[in-house]
């Protein structure tokens, strides 16, 4: 079966850095995509990875470990508008089909 | 914006009814996706279009259907609606690769309520 972890929610305080954790297990892998969901709207893409390492996007970076199963997403300078959910994705080898998993409901105090 | 819409944005209709959701790709995009996403679950992959033919098939329902039409847009069916398929639902695009490693762009949404 497919199996994707994340915690429930996060809080963090505006300026700081928050590590949001995934951990997978699917019957093969073909890439790792982070998206951002506000309440009620559509997931908007955040990144991708497919080789181990360390992506950076501006406030934002997704690193992977393909044989530890794991990625993070790191979200810098945290702002208010930064309060949403994240959801990991897994692409399983040789299909185009992602398997989401549960989100991560992050929200920033000020 | 995605480039990807999707309407109606809202639907409330009644049990054992049936909808249509509409969703156009964005411009160059071969692949149609469609995605439920229920207030305690997840987003649940239901099934894929590439091109006009069924590409791959999650957890769908019999009494769901979809396809997709030469001008690419793409359609979901729900028939004998249930009150447990109030949810959101999303269409999402890629391409033109199939099986390539082109990131899903996904439309708005339809909130559908099934009273």
């Amino acid at each position: 079966g497919q199996n994707i972890d994340q915690p429930t929610e996060m809080t963090a305080t505006e300026g700081a850095i928050v590590q949001i954790n995934c951990t997978y297990q699917t019957s093969g892998f073909n890439g790792l995509f982070w998206y951002q969901q506000h309440a009620g709207e559509a997931p908007t893409f955040l990144s991708y990875n497919v080789l181990d390492g360390l992506e950076e996007k501006g406030r934002f970076s997704s690193f992977l470990s393909r044989s530890k199963g794991y990625s993070y997403l790191l979200l810098k300078e945290l702002q208010m508008k930064d309060s949403a959910s994240y959801l990991c994705a897994v692409r399983l080898y040789n299909t185009d089909k992602l398997i989401f998993g549960t989100g991560t409901r992050l929200q920033v105090f000020p | 914006d995605s480039g990807v819409t999707q309407t109606p944005k809202h639907l409330i209709t009644a049990t054992g009814q049936r909808v249509t959701l509409r969703c156009s790709p964005r411009s160059g995009d071969l692949s149609v996706y469609w995605y439920q996403q229920s207030l305690d679950q997840g987003l649940q992959f239901l099934i894929q279009y590439y091109n006009g033919e069924e590409r791959a098939k999650g957890n769908i329902l019999e009494r769901f259907s979809a396809q997709q039409f030469p001008d690419l847009h793409s359609e979901l069916n729900l028939s004998s609606l249930e009150l447990g398929d109030s949810a959101l639902y999303f269409c999402a695009s890629s391409g033109p690769l199939a099986g390539g490693s082109d990131t899903q762009y996904f439309g708005p949404g339809t909130r559908l309520t099934v009273l």
